[in-house]
């Protein structure tokens, strides 16, 4: 029942080298997110779109860039990918800010080497 | 930034037990919202609340929101396997931003 995909799954990358992920969603939602997640940490907000072209910083910005060309594609880039950056990113959706609640996707661990 | 503290960090308990957990602010909060992750897989929204004393449930589960507007708790009843996993909740502030998650309740269930 994706609505939501993210792509890849896993990814082992280098330090220092550009690493971009992507959300991909079928539900025609105005607002995409992508959080990291990390032990003792929770869910943390790195960007967020509110349209096409329209992005804003989250919690946890630096060192992330997103994109947006698209209603149904929010791209997550990582410029020059530091150790600090392994970790698992969720993309999530939702047609409001926040009150209807998120849909997430199943995530994407990264390792960086 | 703003924060949820969120309790316990971590639960072990044996099945058929109730469960209960619950996530506090200094912060007044418009909407209160729990999820699931099962490992491996993205979280899924359990329950939504949204008006101060509202109290919601979804089979086994039931949450709170308070009426301080500042907390909100969710409880387990007869908990089974299949229940184990990690436990957000996650809040709307009044100006409408991006949710907020607290920490994550891991529940273990042994049978």
């Amino acid at each position: 029942d994706a609505g939501i995909t993210q792509s890849p799954r896993h990814k082992v990358t280098e330090t220092g080298t550009p690493v971009t992920l992507r959300c991909h969603q079928t539900e025609n939602h105005r607002y995409m997110y992508w959080y990291r997640q990390d032990p003792g940490h929770g869910l943390r907000l790195i960007h967020y779109s509110y349209g096409v072209k329209d992005t804003d910083k989250g919690e946890v910005s630096d060192g992330y860039s997103v994109s947006r060309s698209k209603t149904e594609d929010f791209l997550l880039t990582l410029e020059s990918a530091t150790s600090s950056q392994t970790s698992v990113y969720f993309c999530a959706i939702s047609p409001g800010q926040g009150a209807y609640g998120y849909t997430f996707g199943s995530g994407t661990r990264l390792t960086v080497v | 930034g703003q924060q949820l503290n969120q309790s316990p960090q971590s639960m072990f308990i044996q099945e058929g037990e109730d469960v209960s957990m619950n996530c506090t602010s200094s912060s007044i909060f418009n909407t209160w919202l729990w999820y699931k992750q099962d490992p491996g897989e993205g979280p899924v929204l359990l329950i939504a609340l949204y008006k101060a004393g509202e109290l919601t449930s979804n089979g086994r589960l039931t949450a709170q929101f308070g009426i301080t507007r500042k907390d909100s708790f969710l409880n387990i009843s007869a908990s089974i396997p299949s229940d184990v996993g990690i436990y957000f909740c996650a809040g709307q502030l009044p100006a409408g931003t991006a949710l907020i998650f607290g920490k994550g309740t891991t529940l273990s269930v042994s049978s």
